[in-house]
């Protein structure tokens, strides 16, 4: 089975200080990759996701992502982060070979923006 | 409806007594979840529902969770006996095709006192 690995749980920066947030997968065929957000009191909801092509991708809100495949990683970047990004992040797997549905997340990292 | 939708929002109960909670996915996606989410960790898959197809129940935890779907629409989660160990946020998502992106409702808070 696929696991997800967010290397911190709780992240703490000041506004306009730049953000990395770190995501690893087990499994090593092809694989779709997401990061989802979950605004105080909000829904989950996608921030962006990589199915195939530039490895770099960009989502909303100033947030990329870098797949590297030899790492295994997503990790999702934003250069300068502002106070409405406190919210808390997963990163989410899912296998792309015919007939897998199954998103597995990450723990989820929670990233708390002072101004 | 424009978006995924689930109720009750929150619900208490007693240890023992049995719980149903409903998903309303976006109108046309053949594809539902349900996902448990614990304090502090992430989202757990429960099961799988696509169109016709009988659904993937291997994420259950154990013989007092249950859920079905009415054709393409609503699917209820149930779940028996309710114990502690069953407080968590359970979520349902949709999709348009099995690996596209999910939406996901608001979810709904469990305690079990």
């Amino acid at each position: 089975a696929q696991s997800v690995s967010q290397h911190n749980h709780h992240v703490i920066l000041s506004e306009a200080a730049s953000l990395e947030l770190g995501c690893n997968y087990s499994y090593g065929g092809t694989v779709n990759l997401f990061w989802y957000v979950q605004y105080p009191g909000q829904h989950l909801q996608l921030l962006l996701k990589y199915f195939s092509g530039d490895p770099l991708v960009k989502g909303i809100k100033g947030f990329e992502a870098e797949f590297i495949k030899s790492k295994f990683s997503f990790n999702l970047r934003k250069p300068s982060v502002q106070w409405s990004d406190t919210a808390e992040y997963f990163c989410a797997v899912i296998n792309a070979w015919g007939g897998d549905y199954k998103l597995s997340f990450g723990a989820g990292t929670t990233v708390t923006v002072r101004a | 409806g424009a978006g995924v939708s689930q109720s009750p929002s929150n619900k208490v109960t007693e240890k023992g007594k049995d719980v149903e909670l409903r998903c309303d996915p976006i109108s046309g996606h053949t594809a539902l979840y349900w996902y448990r989410q614990r304090l502090g960790q992430g989202l757990e898959f429960l099961i799988y529902f696509q169109g016709n197809s009988a659904p993937d129940k291997s994420g259950l935890p154990s013989d007092r969770f249950s859920a079905e779907r009415t054709g393409e629409s609503v699917s209820t989660l149930t779940i028996q006996r309710t114990q502690q160990e069953d407080s968590a946020v359970y979520l349902c998502a949709s999709s348009g095709t099995s690996d596209a992106e999910q939406f996901f409702g608001p979810g709904t808070r469990l305690t079990v006192l």
